[in-house]
């Protein structure tokens, strides 16, 4: 199956701080989807971006499907922005592969 | 618009036990999917739904069992709970293989 591996594993911010999560996967996808995970455990779309480059307010994404990366980038951090942030792919076929998350701290 | 939602929040059963899990899948959709979370890791994928119909399965032995009904709503059966079992439950539902949007999840724990 489709290995995606994420960086860094853990990242400190101060508030306002800027910051950019990456994923790299193995094989081509067809789907790409960036989830924040709150602490009771839901994941929240951030973005449905199997390629090119979106924004939602402070947040913004890019995938170079060519090159098999993603990076999320997140500006002007907030204490609401901690959580873990979730990289999952799937290529022709059904199923999310996601990586092993990045444990943003955003401290006041 | 109805959200994807799960049933029950948290649950606790005892080693060699059964579960049934329960998903209701956000309005429009026709696709459901399980994951399981161990603490500190990503969702693995259990099986997949698509118009009642198993449609795609990931490394789990056959006691993980699931159905689809005609409103597609799902249940994800565990049969012979084991301690490794213990995990957070997501569902997750789709309009065909498209983007998917997850449940708040179902907390097991199995003692």
């Amino acid at each position: 199956g489709i290995q995606v591996e994420q960086s860094p594993p853990d990242l400190i911010l101060q508030e306002g701080a800027n910051s950019t999560l990456r994923c790299n996967f193995s094989d081509s996808v067809n789907n790409l989807q960036w989830f924040h995970q709150n602490p009771w455990g839901q994941l929240i779309n951030l973005f449905y971006i199997p390629s090119g480059t979106k924004q939602n307010g402070r947040l913004s994404a890019t995938t170079v499907a060519t090159e098999r990366y993603s990076l999320l980038y997140i500006s002007s951090s907030q204490t609401t922005d901690s959580g873990v942030y979730f990289c999952a792919v799937s290529a022709n076929d059904y199923k999310l592969s996601f990586g092993a998350g990045t444990t943003v701290t955003v401290r006041a | 618009e109805t959200g994807v939602t799960q049933s029950p929040t948290h649950l606790i059963k005892t080693r060699g036990q059964q579960v049934t899990l329960r998903c209701s899948s956000q309005s429009g959709h026709n696709t459901v999917s399980w994951y399981q979370q161990a603490l500190g890791q990503g969702p693995q994928f259990i099986f997949q739904y698509y118009r009642e119909e198993e449609n795609g399965r990931g490394n789990f032995p056959p006691r993980f069992s699931g159905l689809q009904f005609p409103n597609y709503s799902s249940e994800l059966n565990v049969n012979a709970l084991e301690l490794d079992d213990s995990a957070l439950y997501l569902c997750a539902s789709s309009l065909d293989i498209h983007e998917q949007y997850f449940g708040p999840g179902t907390r097991l724990t199995v003692t």
